[in-house]
């Protein structure tokens, strides 16, 4: 399964932008860049996905670079409830989500 | 629209025994993956079905299986039941295969193997 990279963990100011990374440097041209999230005590959430193209959605925005070897989840004005374990995911095959680690991203009050 | 539901919610087991999980996933779709999430592990792929077929299996060993049935309900099985099994399992829906289609997840069974 493609591999991605992300910081073990983040952290932001509440009301503040949040910028989280990822390296995906082994991307494949039909890989497609998914990003889930994972609150305390629930399953993944479906948070955003790209293929070439910049994304927006009313939970963030997706940058990834010209040449898709990383991408960026914008979090525009991070809350509280946005404290979670953040993923990033190429799918390259079939429909199964091959998870990392992801960052653990904390809000500052 | 209901979310993807899936029960029991919580589950003790005994070593040996087996056990039977059942995910409802959202009206109108027709993929269903399972996911196995532990502490050490993170969270793995177990199998997906499409029209009552696993079209897709990660690496597990034979003891868990699965199945789907008609109105895209699926259930997973766990044979055999080893202490290590104990984990969050969580299913996925999504309307269709294919990597341009997100999935969503249910809460998930914790089962507890003692």
């Amino acid at each position: 399964d493609a591999k991605t990279t992300q910081p073990n963990s983040m952290e932001s100011n509440e009301e503040e932008p949040v910028h989280l990374p990822c390296n995906h440097s082994t991307i494949s041209g039909t890989d497609y860049i998914h990003w889930y999230r994972q609150l305390p005590s629930q399953g993944p959430e479906y948070v955003i996905h790209g293929l070439t193209s910049n994304v927006n959605n009313r939970m963030a925005s997706l940058a990834i670079a010209e040449d898709r070897k990383s991408s960026t989840l914008i979090l525009h004005r991070a809350t509280l409830r946005d404290a979670a374990v953040y993923y990033c995911i190429l799918r390259e095959r079939a429909n199964n989500l091959f998870f990392g680690t992801g960052t653990r991203l904390t809000v500052i009050p | 629209k209901a979310g993807v539901t899936q029960t029991p919610r919580y589950l003790i087991k005994t070593r040996g025994q087996q056990v039977t999980l059942s995910c409802s996933p959202i009206s109108g779709h027709r993929s269903v993956s399972w996911y196995q999430q532990t502490p050490g592990q993170g969270l793995q792929f177990l199998f997906e079905y499409f029209s009552e077929t696993q079209r897709n299996k990660g690496n597990f060993p034979g003891r868990f299986s699965g199945r789907q049935f008609s109105n895209s309900r699926s259930e997973m099985n766990v044979s055999t039941l080893e202490l290590g099994d104990s984990a969050l399992y969580l299913c996925a829906s999504s309307p269709k295969q294919g990597l341009d289609y997100e999935q969503y997840f249910g809460p998930g069974t914790r089962l507890t193997v003692t």
